[in-house]
């Protein structure tokens, strides 16, 4: 079964100092990943994607990501902080072999302090 | 400028009301999705369909229903058969299981 585990509820880092949100994941087949963003009473904005290609993958706003196969992680990080990068985050998945069913973790709060 | 509507934004339902929430999008995107987000519980998959007249339930589909007569919309309609509907409602697209684009999302409340 695909599942996608967010092990820290809230996450609080200073302004400037470099900020990292963890994923871990678990699906049958080879893995789609995604970082999304959520500001309160908002939808979810896209950050970026991993499918193939290098492990190191930059996306919008400064937010990089690692995907480490033998870890099954996908964790967020950024080099540094702004105190408008507080919100909520999400990691997600889609099975790369089955349909297009994508499957969220529980979401982690990022509150970053001036 | 395409993306996803979705109506009304602050909904209120009385008590074996049925509701239709509406979702609207101008993307082409083939796939659509219907979540539920609670605090602290993330989203939750309600309904999903792939292409036009089908959809397939989701985790919590008991107390919900959809239609998708065409590709640009996918209402979902809470039934009074579901009985804690408070939530805030989010819709989805996304086009050949690439990442999914959301809409800003129903708050419905249960008076």
């Amino acid at each position: 079964a695909q599942s996608v585990a967010q092990p820290e509820d809230q996450v609080n880092v200073a302004e400037g100092n470099p900020l990292t949100v963890k994923c871990t994941y678990s699906v049958s087949g080879n893995p789609y990943l995604f970082w999304y963003v959520q500001y309160p009473n908002r939808g979810l904005q896209f950050l970026l994607k991993y499918i193939t290609g290098d492990n190191l993958v930059k996306g919008s706003y400064g937010y990089e990501a690692e995907f480490n196969k033998s870890q099954t992680s996908f964790h967020l990080k950024k080099p540094s902080a702004l105190v408008s990068d507080s919100a909520l985050y999400f990691c997600a998945v889609r099975d790369g072999d089955g349909f297009n069913k994508f499957y969220f973790g529980s979401g982690t709060k990022l509150n970053v302090k001036p | 400028d395409g993306g996803i509507t979705q109506s009304p934004k602050y909904l209120f339902r009385k008590e074996g009301q049925n509701v239709t929430l509406s979702c609207e999008q101008n993307l082409n995107h083939d796939a659509m999705y219907w979540y539920r987000q609670d605090p602290g519980q993330g989203l939750r998959l309600i309904y999903y369909s792939q292409i036009v007249n089908d959809f397939q339930k989701g985790d919590i589909a008991e107390g919900y229903s959809v239609s998708r007569e065409k590709k640009e919309s996918f209402p979902l309609t809470v039934t009074s058969a579901q009985k804690n509907p408070t939530a805030f409602y989010l819709c989805a697209s996304s086009i050949s299981g690439r990442y999914q684009f959301f809409g800003p999302g129903t708050r419905l409340t249960v008076l």
